[in-house]
């Protein structure tokens, strides 16, 4: 699996939009960009996934740049309860799911 | 619809001493993960389960630990004799289908051991 680099954490005002970058220079065409991210004490949950196109949902946005080396997680609303470890991996299309230890983002009043 | 169900949620032990972990998985999952998770650090997979067949235990340090999923459903983690180095959370994922990159994996609230 490419691998990938994030910053260790971040700040965030609520109400704003956070930006989470990541780095995958090494990823691969058939590799997909996921994202996770892990709240206190709770398992990782799924936020979003893509491979060339950006993506939206209902949690966030996905931004990936046309050489597909970086992408950026945008959570257009932040609010007290995003505050989580964020995980960005990249993926072939099987199973691994490999964490690295992720972006730490606290989300301020 | 209920989510991957784990138990114990917390567990002390000595060394030496040994330990299991269940796991529930998502009704209609057929793919079951283990992962261990060290404070500070992301998890790291364990052992991949396709309904009760293992599909990658490469990470599982066999000599101590193994787990099985004997009806394809739930299944269980075992650590005989844990050591220090083993204190982590220990989370179970489920998902439908592990080979497909639309494939979510859904975790439970994880098993946090510590070991005296």
């Amino acid at each position: 699996d490419a691998k990938t680099t994030q910053p260790p954490s971040m700040d965030c005002a609520e109400g704003r939009a956070a930006n989470l970058p990541c780095n995958h220079s090494t990823i691969s065409g058939n590799e997909y960009v996921y994202w996770y991210r892990q709240i206190h004490s709770q398992g990782p949950q799924y936020i979003i996934h893509g491979l060339k196109n950006n993506e939206t949902n209902e949690m966030a946005s996905l931004i990936i740049t046309e050489d597909r080396k970086s992408s950026t997680l945008i959570l257009p609303h932040a609010t007290l309860r995003d505050t989580a470890v964020y995980y960005c991996i990249v993926r072939y299309n099987d199973y691994k799911l490999s964490f690295g230890a992720g972006t730490t983002v606290t989300v301020r009043a | 619809e209920a989510g991957v169900a784990q138990s114990p949620r917390y567990k002390i032990i000595e060394k030496r001493q040994s330990v299991a972990f269940w796991c529930n998985p998502i009704s209609g999952h057929a793919t079951l993960y283990w992962y261990q998770q060290i404070l500070g650090q992301g998890p790291k997979l364990l052992i991949q389960f396709q309904n009760n067949g293992v599909v990658d235990d490469s990470q599982l340090p066999k000599d101590r630990f193994s787990a099985e999923r004997l009806k394809g459903v739930d299944s269980t983690l075992k650590i005989q004799p844990a050591k220090l180095e083993d204190s982590a959370v220990y989370l179970c994922a489920s998902s439908l289908v592990g080979t497909s990159p639309y494939n979510e994996q859904f975790f439970g609230p994880g098993t946090r051991l510590t070991v005296l």
